[in-house]
């Protein structure tokens, strides 16, 4: 069975770094991720996907895939007090494997 | 107005109860999922459907059944509720979108607790 792990957190930075969510993941094969965040009481929201290796970026978000080494992560820059959430890794095979997400707290 | 709606949007039930969680979507989408999220286990696919002819367990099926009654709409049943059902439940559904990948959206979830 597919497992993605990540971090659980918190995750404390600074307003205006960089914060750098990490996820890895068990099955070889796979080739697509997504990345979602998670408000407190809310539902995840897609923030991106990527499922090619190499940097992925969208405005402040920059998704990083290495098949190699079974590694997904999500670099946030000038991290905001409005990005503190919950993380959310997913493996995109036959259906979405979440991870258990990673708490972000940006400090004002 | 909303594209994926759940209702009830909290419920409180005894254990041994039957509920039903509904979901509608205005998307059009074909694909629809139940998730249940507990805390520091993230979200465990329960049951999906591609259409309305098809429904298909997920990770963690057993205590629970599904209805996909229309396009739109997906039910969610606990036949008889336990404790341990205690979780917030999301509806999604999805669609090839992004370059050909299929993109899920989430419902608001719905919050239940099995007393």
């Amino acid at each position: 069975q597919k497992e993605v792990e990540q971090n659980s957190g918190p995750l404390s930075v600074p307003e205006g770094a960089i914060a750098s969510l990490n996820c890895t993941y068990s099955d070889r094969g796979s080739q697509s991720f997504f990345w979602y965040r998670q408000y407190s009481g809310k539902s995840p929201e897609l923030i991106m996907f990527i499922y090619s290796n190499g940097d992925k970026e969208d405005g402040r978000f920059t998704a990083q895939l290495n098949k190699a080494s079974q590694y997904v992560s999500l670099l946030i820059r000038d991290s905001q007090p409005s990005d503190s959430a919950t993380y959310l890794c997913a493996d995109y095979g036959q259906n979405f494997v979440f991870g258990p997400g990673t708490r972000l707290s940006v400090l004002p | 107005d909303a594209d994926v709606t759940q209702t009830p949007r909290n419920r409180i039930t005894k254990t041994g109860k039957r509920i039903m969680l509904e979901c509608s979507q205005t998307k059009g989408h074909d694909r629809m999922y139940w998730y249940r999220q507990d805390p520091g286990l993230g979200l465990r696919l329960i049951y999906y459907s591609f259409d309305v002819k098809d429904i298909n367990k997920g990770e963690i099926s057993d205590g629970y059944s599904v209805s996909r009654q229309a396009q739109a709409k997906f039910s969610l049943s606990l036949e008889s509720a336990i404790p341990n059902q205690t979780a917030l439940y999301f509806c999604a559904t999805s669609d090839l979108g992004l370059a050909g990948l299929e993109t899920q959206y989430f419902g608001p979830g719905t919050r239940l607790l099995v007393l």
